[in-house]
C-alpha cells in the first residue's frame, strides 16, 4: 500500500527564516508528486509537482521540492519566508495518497 | 473558466440518515475525485471517476458510494450516517487521471 509521511505537523517560524517541509512516500511504482497548500479559509491549490526529468522542481511564490529517488523524499523548501506562508502544506503521491499536512505558521 | 463547484457548502444531518453531495468539475475536466478531511487525517482518498466509471476506490466502507454522469459532474453518497462520517468533503477536478487537480470548497457535513 502506498502511503505518505509528513515529518512536521506545525512548524512555527519568523519572516525570512528559511523553510524546509519533509516528504517521504512509499510506492512502488511510477510517482506523481505534488505539494498543495490550503491558505486559511480558501481552498487547496497546487503548489507545484513532478512528474519525471529534472528532480529540482520550481512552483509558485518561490517554492521549490527536490525529488530523491533513492530517499523516496520529496521535500518542499523556501529560502525566506513571509507571513502569506502562513498555510497548511500537504504532499501527495498521485491522487491516492496525501500527506496529514504540515501547518506553518509565519511570525512577522 | 469556473472553478470546482460543490453544493451544498453545509449540511447538518443525523445519525442514520443518508446524505447526496454534488460536485460540478472544470469545464473540459473528465477526472472527478473525492476525499474526506478531517483534523490530523489529512486528506483520506474516497474514490476517483473518470468517464463515468470509477477507478480508484479508497478504504472506506460500502456506505460511501458515488457516480459520475455523462457531464463529468459527479455526486457521492454516504448512507446510514454515522457520528464520524463528520467531515469537509472535498471534491477535486483534473484534465486526465495523472495531472494535478484543482479542488472545490468543499462540503461541511456534521452528523449529529
Amino acid at each position: 500500500a502506498q502511503s505518505v509521511s509528513q515529518h512536521n505537523h506545525h512548524v512555527i517560524l519568523s519572516e525570512a527564516a528559511s523553510l524546509e517541509l519533509g516528504c517521504n512516500y512509499s510506492y512502488g511504482g511510477t510517482v506523481n508528486l505534488f505539494w498543495y497548500v490550503q491558505y486559511p479559509g480558501q481552498h487547496l491549490q497546487l503548489l507545484l509537482k513532478y512528474f519525471s526529468g529534472d528532480p529540482l522542481v520550481k512552483g509558485i511564490k518561490g517554492f521549490e521540492a527536490e525529488f530523491i529517488k533513492s530517499k523516496f523524499s520529496f521535500n518542499l523548501r523556501k529560502p525566506s519566508v513571509q507571513w502569506s506562508d502562513t498555510a497548511e502544506y500537504f504532499c501527495a503521491v498521485r491522487k491516492l495518497s496525501f500527506g496529514a499536512g504540515t501547518t506553518v505558521t509565519v511570525r512577522a | 473558466k469556473a472553478g470546482v463547484t460543490q453544493t451544498p457548502r453545509y449540511l447538518i444531518k443525523t445519525r442514520g440518515q443518508q446524505v447526496t453531495l454534488s460536485c460540478s468539475p472544470i469545464s473540459g475536466h473528465r477526472s472527478v475525485s473525492w476525499y474526506q478531511q478531517t483534523p490530523g487525517q489529512g486528506l483520506q482518498f474516497l474514490f476517483e471517476y473518470f468517464s463515468e466509471t470509477q477507478r480508484n476506490k479508497g478504504n472506506f466502507p460500502g456506505r460511501f458510494s458515488g457516480r459520475q454522469f455523462s457531464n463529468s459532474r459527479s455526486e457521492m453518497n454516504v448512507s446510514t450516517l454515522e457520528l464520524g462520517d463528520s467531515a469537509l468533503y472535498l471534491c477535486a477536478s483534473s484534465f486526465h487521471r495523472y495531472y494535478e487537480q484543482y479542488f472545490g470548497p468543499g462540503t461541511r457535513l456534521t452528523v449529529t
